[in-house]
């Protein structure tokens, strides 16, 4: 059965702590892992769209990478503002969509 | 990306009436979508809405209890009939087709139902 796993559920860093969300996956054929970010009460925000072991994008503070089993989503020097709840899903046909649970990340000024 | 908007932002509805919720884009798009997120829950999909024919319903979802319209390539509306306590959540349109050669959804605000 095609799965989403996101860990850890939440996490608190302190201003310019840098650290890593990891999204691990299994699915039978891969067309697409992607990023989000949803902040409360609006709809997810793209971030990234992976495909391959190895591939790796950046954005601002946020770089995603992916491996055949899982990708991360490492944040450098967070700030305040990048306080959010962050999804990661697989595609595991055409737009079929399996999104994990996601993890709120707080951080503290 | 595209902009997208949805009405209404929110309400709070009693049990046994429907609400429709509609979705706009502001250009073309092959596929659109509709998702529900539960309190607490992650982005589940409700169904595929199709220009020109019936949409294509996930394990679950019933066209009864969700109608789904797409009469052109910009709206489509979503009705959620005869509520209960149990249909409160927040309900996503997305839109796909935009970025060529990938599968990248792009996400409308949502709409965040109650139910009484």
């Amino acid at each position: 059965e095609d799965q989403v796993t996101q860990s850890p559920e939440a996490l608190r860093l302190q201003e310019g702590e840098s650290s890593s969300l990891n999204c691990s996956y299994t699915v039978s054929g891969l067309r697409g892992l992607f990023w989000y970010r949803q902040d409360p009460g609006k709809g997810p925000e793209f971030l990234f769209t992976l495909y391959s072991a190895g591939e790796e994008k950046e954005k601002e503070r946020l770089k995603a990478t992916l491996t055949k089993k899982e990708s991360f989503l490492h944040i450098t020097a967070p700030k305040p503002e990048d306080s959010a709840t962050y999804l990661c899903a697989v595609a595991s046909g055409t737009y079929k969509y399996i999104f994990g649970t996601g993890t709120r990340l707080k951080v503290l000024a | 990306s595209a902009v997208i908007s949805q009405k209404p932002s929110r309400d709070i509805c009693q049990r046994g009436t429907s609400l429709t919720i509609q979705c706009q884009v502001d250009s073309q798009v092959t596929m659109m979508f509709w998702y529900r997120q539960q309190p607490g829950q992650s982005l589940t999909l409700i169904a595929t809405a199709n220009q020109g024919s019936e949409a294509t319903y996930e394990s679950g979802f019933v066209i009864d209890k969700f109608p789904i319209s797409r009469p052109n390539l910009t709206f489509s509306t979503l009705t959620v009939s005869n509520m209960s306590p149990e249909d409160s959540s927040i309900y996503l349109c997305s839109v796909g087709g935009l970025a060529e050669g990938t599968d990248t959804q792009y996400f409308g605000p949502g709409t965040r139902l109650t139910v009484l």
